[in-house]
C-alpha cells in the first residue's frame, strides 16, 4: 500500500519561515494536499493540487511538489499556526494520509 | 454555507455493531463523494472509506473491510457509516469529509464535519 512519510515534529520562531516535508513513491506524478489540525478541532484544507489555497487560506501558506516529496511552507510563522499539519494524497481511488507534523511556533 | 453533522457515536462493546450518520447542507449532496476519515485518541488521521456521489463505487480501508459499509440516502442528504465486528482498535473520532473536483478535475477533501467519537470497550 502507498505511504507518505512526514518528520514528527518541527520548530520555527515566530515571524520565520517553517517547511514540512512529505515524501512518498513518485508523489510528484500525484497531486498532494495540507491540512492544518488545531487540538479538539476537525482538519481544515489549507493546500490542494500541490500549491493551490482555498479561499480564506493566508498567503503565508504555500505548498510544492517535485519528485518523491512535497512540501507545505508557512511564511512569516504566527503563534496561530502552531497545529499538527498533514499531508495527503490519493491512491488510485483511496485516500492516504501521511503521519502527520507537530508544528511547534517557539 | 456547507455543513456536515456526524451523529451517532457512542460507547460499544467489541463485538457489537454502531451505525454512524452524517446530514449534510448547504450544497447538492448528490453531486458529490464523500469520505469517512477517523482519527484514534492523540494519533493521526486514518481514512475510511468512500461512496461515489450516487452510491455506485465504494472503497474501503483494509482495516475496515468486510466489517464496515458505507452508504448514502441522497434522497435525506445523509452518508451513513455501518460499523460491524467493533474492536477497541476502532476507537476515534470518526469525521466525514466532502470530496470535490477542482476545475482540473483533480480531487480535494474540502469540507469536514466536527465528528464523532466511538469508543469500544466493554
Amino acid at each position: 500500500s502507498y505511504e507518505l512519510t512526514q518528520p514528527p515534529s518541527v520548530s520555527v520562531s515566530p515571524g520565520q519561515t517553517a517547511s514540512i516535508t512529505c515524501s512518498g513513491d513518485k508523489l510528484g506524478d500525484k497531486y498532494a494536499s495540507w491540512f492544518q489540525q488545531k487540538p479538539g478541532q476537525s482538519p481544515v484544507l489549507v493546500i490542494y493540487q500541490d500549491s493551490k489555497r482555498p479561499s480564506g487560506i493566508p498567503e503565508r501558506f504555500s505548498g510544492s511538489s517535485s519528485g518523491n516529496t512535497a512540501a507545505l511552507t508557512i511564511s512569516g510563522t504566527q503563534a496561530m499556526d502552531e497545529a499538527a499539519y498533514y499531508c495527503q494524497a490519493w491512491d488510485s481511488s483511496t485516500v492516504v494520509f501521511g503521519g502527520g507534523t507537530k508544528l511547534t511556533v517557539l | 454555507q456547507v455543513q456536515l453533522v456526524e451523529s451517532g457515536g457512542g460507547v460499544v462493546q467489541p463485538g457489537r455493531s454502531l451505525r454512524l450518520s452524517c446530514a449534510a447542507s448547504g450544497f447538492t449532496f448528490s453531486s458529490y463523494g464523500m469520505h469517512w476519515v477517523r482519527q484514534a485518541p492523540g494519533k493521526g488521521l486514518e481514512w475510511v472509506a468512500v461512496i461515489w456521489y450516487d452510491g455506485s463505487n465504494k472503497y474501503y480501508a483494509d482495516s475496515v473491510k468486510g466489517r464496515f459499509t458505507i452508504s448514502r440516502d441522497n434522497s435525506k442528504n445523509t452518508l451513513y457509516l455501518q460499523m460491524n465486528s467493533l474492536r477497541a482498535e476502532d476507537t476515534a473520532v470518526y469525521y466525514c469529509a466532502r470530496e470535490t473536483l477542482t476545475d482540473e478535475i483533480v480531487q480535494m477533501l474540502d469540507y469536514w464535519g466536527q465528528g464523532t467519537l466511538v469508543t469500544v470497550s466493554s
